[in-house]
């Protein structure tokens, strides 16, 4: 089984800020990763795929890089909307797997 | 506008059974190949199995944890997915969402879940 750390657990910034969160594969994964954000009592959203591709209408401040096992999403400046866990997920290999987690919240 | 809702949640003696469906409207449904995902209170994401679209032979996958005990079906005329869970278990405890796939793998689309609580 593919595992997925993600880093920070949590990440404290202000609005405007920039946020930079990691996902580390146990294993090549080429690019086959996603990024997800989900706010509490509600389902996740997926916002990156393969790795670099925005997914139907996430804004622009949202982008994703990396390829192998060390990957990337990166807000350029936080909105108040974009406070919430983001969890990276890998489709290299079943079981798919997802990271732990890391919660962005207000400073 | 893609739209996927599950319903049969509930709360389940440890050794029971219960069985979930999502019913999916706004695509067509007989394509698509469909996930489970759960989430226990407090918790990260496990995805739990998938069904491929008959189409491509309508194979499942299941996580380690549940193969044995949970088994995913489609009634493509009813748009319908169902997961059977079957000899529940205490950490079997979770909100259970259906999601269609998207790039044979991720997460395209997502259900609202259905909160699945295993306790006597």
């Amino acid at each position: 089984e593919i595992v997925l750390t993600q880093s920070p657990a949590t990440l404290s910034l202000s609005p405007g800020e920039r946020a930079t969160l990691s996902c580390r594969a146990s294993q090549s994964i080429s690019n086959y990763l996603a990024w997800y954000q989900q706010k509490p009592g509600q389902a996740p959203r997926l916002l990156i795929y393969d790795a670099s591709n925005r997914a139907t209408g996430i804004p622009a401040r949202f982008s994703g890089s990396g390829s192998g096992t060390d990957f990337t999403l990166t807000i350029s400046s936080l909105e108040p909307e974009d406070f919430a866990v983001y969890y990276c997920q890998q489709r290299s290999g079943w079981p798919l797997t997802f990271g732990g987690g890391t919660k962005v919240e207000i400073k | 506008e893609e739209q996927l809702v599950e319903s049969g949640g509930g709360l389940v003696k440890p050794g029971g059974s219960l069985r979930l469906s999502c019913a999916g409207s706004g695509f067509t449904f007989s394509n698509a190949w469909m996930s489970w995902v759960r989430q226990a209170p407090g918790k990260g994401l496990e995805w739990v199995g998938r069904i491929k679209s008959k189409y491509v032979g309508g194979a499942t996958d299941y996580t380690a944890p549940v193969k044995g005990r949970f088994a995913i079906s489609r009634d493509d005329s009813k748009n319908t997915v169902y997961l059977q869970m079957n000899s529940l278990k205490s950490e079997d405890t979770a909100v259970y969402y259906c999601i269609t796939d998207f790039r044979d793998g991720y997460g395209g689309n997502w259900g609202q879940g259905t909160l699945v609580t295993v306790s006597s």
